[in-house]
Protein backbone atom coordinates (compact mmCIF):
# COMPACT_ATOMS: atom_id res chain seq x y z
CA UNK A 1 0.00 0.00 0.00
CA UNK A 2 1.12 3.54 -1.32
CA UNK A 3 2.42 5.43 1.70
CA UNK A 4 0.80 8.92 2.40
CA UNK A 5 2.27 12.23 3.50
CA UNK A 6 -0.23 15.13 4.63
CA UNK A 7 0.15 18.32 6.80
CA UNK A 8 -0.21 17.35 10.20
CA UNK A 9 -3.10 20.29 11.01
CA UNK A 10 -3.71 23.52 9.20
CA UNK A 11 -5.78 26.46 10.10
CA UNK A 12 -8.48 28.43 7.86
CA UNK A 13 -11.22 31.02 8.62
CA UNK A 14 -15.17 31.08 7.63
CA UNK A 15 -15.67 31.40 3.81
CA UNK A 16 -12.05 30.95 2.83
CA UNK A 17 -11.27 27.67 0.08
CA UNK A 18 -9.20 24.81 1.97
CA UNK A 19 -6.48 23.26 0.13
CA UNK A 20 -4.82 20.42 1.41
CA UNK A 21 -2.44 18.96 -0.52
CA UNK A 22 -0.92 14.61 -0.16
CA UNK A 23 2.35 13.32 -1.58
CA UNK A 24 2.13 9.69 -2.53
CA UNK A 25 5.37 9.23 -4.51
CA UNK A 26 4.53 5.26 -4.28
CA UNK A 27 0.71 5.27 -6.07
CA UNK A 28 0.16 2.01 -7.83
CA UNK A 29 -0.97 2.35 -11.26
CA UNK A 30 -4.36 0.51 -10.08
CA UNK A 31 -4.58 2.86 -7.03
CA UNK A 32 -7.14 5.16 -6.03
CA UNK A 33 -7.04 8.16 -4.24
CA UNK A 34 -10.15 8.68 -1.60
CA UNK A 35 -9.98 11.08 1.40
CA UNK A 36 -12.49 10.76 4.75
CA UNK A 37 -13.45 13.31 7.09
CA UNK A 38 -13.35 12.67 11.00
CA UNK A 39 -15.08 14.53 13.71
CA UNK A 40 -14.47 14.54 16.79
CA UNK A 41 -15.09 11.48 18.67
CA UNK A 42 -16.90 9.76 15.95
CA UNK A 43 -15.89 7.44 12.96
CA UNK A 44 -14.82 8.60 9.48
CA UNK A 45 -16.94 9.39 6.69
CA UNK A 46 -16.21 9.16 2.74
CA UNK A 47 -15.78 12.84 1.28
CA UNK A 48 -14.49 12.05 -2.47
CA UNK A 49 -12.38 9.67 -4.58
CA UNK A 50 -10.58 10.01 -7.97
CA UNK A 51 -8.18 8.44 -10.18
CA UNK A 52 -6.61 11.39 -12.07
CA UNK A 53 -7.60 15.06 -13.28
CA UNK A 54 -10.09 16.33 -11.56
CA UNK A 55 -13.58 14.94 -9.29
CA UNK A 56 -15.97 17.12 -7.80
CA UNK A 57 -18.80 16.58 -5.72
CA UNK A 58 -21.30 18.38 -3.75
CA UNK A 59 -18.88 18.53 -0.49
CA UNK A 60 -15.52 18.52 -2.43
CA UNK A 61 -13.46 18.55 -5.27
CA UNK A 62 -10.46 16.65 -5.82
CA UNK A 63 -7.55 17.61 -8.25
CA UNK A 64 -4.75 14.75 -9.48
CA UNK A 65 -1.84 15.87 -11.74
CA UNK A 66 -0.88 13.98 -14.54
CA UNK A 67 2.01 11.44 -12.52
CA UNK A 68 -0.67 11.42 -9.51
CA UNK A 69 2.24 11.86 -7.00
CA UNK A 70 0.23 14.08 -5.41
CA UNK A 71 -3.55 15.32 -4.74
CA UNK A 72 -5.10 17.93 -3.63
CA UNK A 73 -8.36 17.86 -1.33
CA UNK A 74 -10.44 21.52 -2.03
CA UNK A 75 -13.14 22.34 0.41
CA UNK A 76 -14.84 25.30 -1.29
CA UNK A 77 -15.95 28.52 1.70
CA UNK A 78 -15.38 26.52 4.40
CA UNK A 79 -17.55 27.11 7.37
CA UNK A 80 -16.88 26.28 11.42
CA UNK A 81 -18.38 22.62 11.03
CA UNK A 82 -15.95 21.51 8.42
CA UNK A 83 -13.45 21.82 11.23
CA UNK A 84 -12.18 17.88 11.45
CA UNK A 85 -9.32 15.77 10.77
CA UNK A 86 -8.90 15.23 6.79
CA UNK A 87 -7.12 11.69 5.77
CA UNK A 88 -6.19 10.64 2.27
CA UNK A 89 -5.98 6.93 1.47
CA UNK A 90 -4.26 5.48 -1.50
CA UNK A 91 -5.52 2.09 -2.74
CA UNK A 92 -8.52 -0.01 -3.82
CA UNK A 93 -11.45 1.81 -4.60
CA UNK A 94 -13.42 2.59 -1.42
CA UNK A 95 -16.52 0.60 -2.85
CA UNK A 96 -14.95 -2.19 -3.92
CA UNK A 97 -13.77 -3.48 -0.54
CA UNK A 98 -10.75 -4.28 1.08
CA UNK A 99 -8.84 -2.97 3.78
CA UNK A 100 -8.10 1.20 4.61
CA UNK A 101 -4.91 1.95 5.59
CA UNK A 102 -5.16 5.44 7.52
CA UNK A 103 -2.02 7.99 7.43
CA UNK A 104 -1.87 11.18 10.11
CA UNK A 105 -4.11 13.15 8.85
CA UNK A 106 -4.97 16.74 8.71
CA UNK A 107 -6.42 18.16 11.56
CA UNK A 108 -8.31 21.48 9.78
CA UNK A 109 -9.51 24.07 12.23
CA UNK A 110 -11.83 26.45 10.99
CA UNK A 111 -12.02 29.93 12.90
CA UNK A 112 -14.83 32.60 12.98
CA UNK B 1 -27.02 5.33 3.37
CA UNK B 2 -25.85 2.62 5.49
CA UNK B 3 -26.65 2.69 8.81
CA UNK B 4 -24.34 0.95 11.55
CA UNK B 5 -24.25 1.55 14.85
CA UNK B 6 -21.99 0.80 18.21
CA UNK B 7 -22.77 -0.18 21.69
CA UNK B 8 -22.29 1.38 24.04
CA UNK B 9 -20.72 4.44 22.95
CA UNK B 10 -18.78 5.06 26.18
CA UNK B 11 -17.79 2.23 28.90
CA UNK B 12 -15.71 2.76 31.96
CA UNK B 13 -14.19 -0.60 33.42
CA UNK B 14 -11.94 -1.31 36.51
CA UNK B 15 -8.47 -2.91 35.27
CA UNK B 16 -8.59 -6.97 34.86
CA UNK B 17 -12.49 -6.78 33.62
CA UNK B 18 -13.50 -7.77 30.63
CA UNK B 19 -15.24 -5.35 28.08
CA UNK B 20 -17.68 -6.59 25.00
CA UNK B 21 -18.38 -3.72 22.37
CA UNK B 22 -20.93 -4.22 19.70
CA UNK B 23 -20.97 -3.54 15.90
CA UNK B 24 -24.31 -3.80 14.31
CA UNK B 25 -25.00 -3.13 10.46
CA UNK B 26 -28.82 -1.65 11.04
CA UNK B 27 -29.94 -2.31 6.81
CA UNK B 28 -27.75 -3.93 4.92
CA UNK B 29 -25.86 -7.57 5.47
CA UNK B 30 -22.40 -7.12 6.41
CA UNK B 31 -20.42 -9.83 4.94
CA UNK B 32 -17.26 -8.22 6.16
CA UNK B 33 -16.51 -6.07 9.53
CA UNK B 34 -13.52 -4.32 10.39
CA UNK B 35 -12.00 -2.96 13.65
CA UNK B 36 -10.01 0.16 14.03
CA UNK B 37 -8.88 1.86 17.79
CA UNK B 38 -7.48 5.18 17.80
CA UNK B 39 -5.55 6.97 20.53
CA UNK B 40 -6.00 10.35 21.26
CA UNK B 41 -4.62 12.86 18.86
CA UNK B 42 -3.84 9.71 16.42
CA UNK B 43 -5.21 7.82 13.09
CA UNK B 44 -7.13 5.03 13.31
CA UNK B 45 -5.27 1.86 13.26
CA UNK B 46 -6.57 -1.47 12.01
CA UNK B 47 -6.73 -4.42 14.56
CA UNK B 48 -8.55 -7.06 12.15
CA UNK B 49 -10.97 -7.95 9.70
CA UNK B 50 -13.71 -10.66 10.23
CA UNK B 51 -15.81 -12.39 7.81
CA UNK B 52 -19.17 -13.49 9.05
CA UNK B 53 -19.05 -17.38 9.94
CA UNK B 54 -15.03 -17.60 10.27
CA UNK B 55 -12.05 -16.69 12.57
CA UNK B 56 -11.02 -12.92 12.16
CA UNK B 57 -7.89 -12.20 10.78
CA UNK B 58 -5.91 -9.91 13.01
CA UNK B 59 -3.29 -7.70 11.77
CA UNK B 60 0.38 -7.50 12.92
CA UNK B 61 1.19 -6.55 16.69
CA UNK B 62 -2.55 -7.27 17.41
CA UNK B 63 -2.74 -9.80 20.31
CA UNK B 64 -5.62 -12.06 19.05
CA UNK B 65 -6.13 -13.78 22.30
CA UNK B 66 -6.77 -10.43 24.51
CA UNK B 67 -8.58 -8.70 21.66
CA UNK B 68 -11.62 -11.28 20.72
CA UNK B 69 -13.32 -10.83 17.79
CA UNK B 70 -16.91 -12.53 16.91
CA UNK B 71 -18.64 -12.03 13.89
CA UNK B 72 -21.30 -14.37 14.21
CA UNK B 73 -24.40 -13.13 12.33
CA UNK B 74 -24.61 -10.59 8.84
CA UNK B 75 -25.78 -7.59 10.98
CA UNK B 76 -23.60 -8.33 13.95
CA UNK B 77 -19.72 -8.14 14.99
CA UNK B 78 -18.11 -7.99 18.57
CA UNK B 79 -15.07 -7.08 20.36
CA UNK B 80 -14.35 -8.37 23.59
CA UNK B 81 -11.23 -6.38 25.25
CA UNK B 82 -10.37 -9.38 27.63
CA UNK B 83 -8.86 -8.41 31.00
CA UNK B 84 -8.63 -4.66 30.10
CA UNK B 85 -5.91 -2.65 31.56
CA UNK B 86 -4.99 1.16 31.17
CA UNK B 87 -3.52 1.15 28.02
CA UNK B 88 -6.18 -0.11 26.38
CA UNK B 89 -8.11 2.60 26.70
CA UNK B 90 -8.89 4.26 23.89
CA UNK B 91 -11.63 4.73 20.53
CA UNK B 92 -13.13 1.89 18.99
CA UNK B 93 -14.40 1.95 15.55
CA UNK B 94 -16.19 -0.74 12.91
CA UNK B 95 -16.87 -0.92 10.42
CA UNK B 96 -19.08 -2.89 8.04
CA UNK B 97 -19.12 -3.73 4.47
CA UNK B 98 -21.51 -5.95 2.52
CA UNK B 99 -24.12 -6.31 -0.47
CA UNK B 100 -27.00 -4.00 -1.59
CA UNK B 101 -27.23 -1.59 -1.03
CA UNK B 102 -23.79 -1.00 1.12
CA UNK B 103 -22.21 -2.95 -1.88
CA UNK B 104 -18.51 -2.65 -0.85
CA UNK B 105 -18.12 0.22 0.59
CA UNK B 106 -17.56 0.59 4.34
CA UNK B 107 -19.47 2.00 6.37
CA UNK B 108 -18.26 2.97 10.12
CA UNK B 109 -19.53 2.95 13.27
CA UNK B 110 -19.76 5.93 15.65
CA UNK B 111 -16.85 4.88 17.79
CA UNK B 112 -16.34 3.55 21.19
CA UNK B 113 -14.30 5.51 24.12
CA UNK B 114 -13.48 2.46 26.46
CA UNK B 115 -11.44 3.87 29.58
CA UNK B 116 -9.89 1.68 31.67
CA UNK B 117 -8.97 2.71 35.32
Amino acid sequence: LAKTTQPISMDSYEGQEVNITCSHNNIATNDYITWYQQFPSQGPRFIIQGYKTKVTNEVASLFIPADRKSSTLSLPRVSLSDTAVYYCLVGVPYNQGGKLIFGQGTELSVKP
Amino acid sequence: GAVVSQHPSRVICKSGTSVKIECRSLDFQATTMFWYRQFPKQSLMLMATSNEGSKATYEQGVEKDKFLINHASLTLSTLTVTSAHPEDSSFYICSARGGTPAGGEQFFGPGTRLTVL
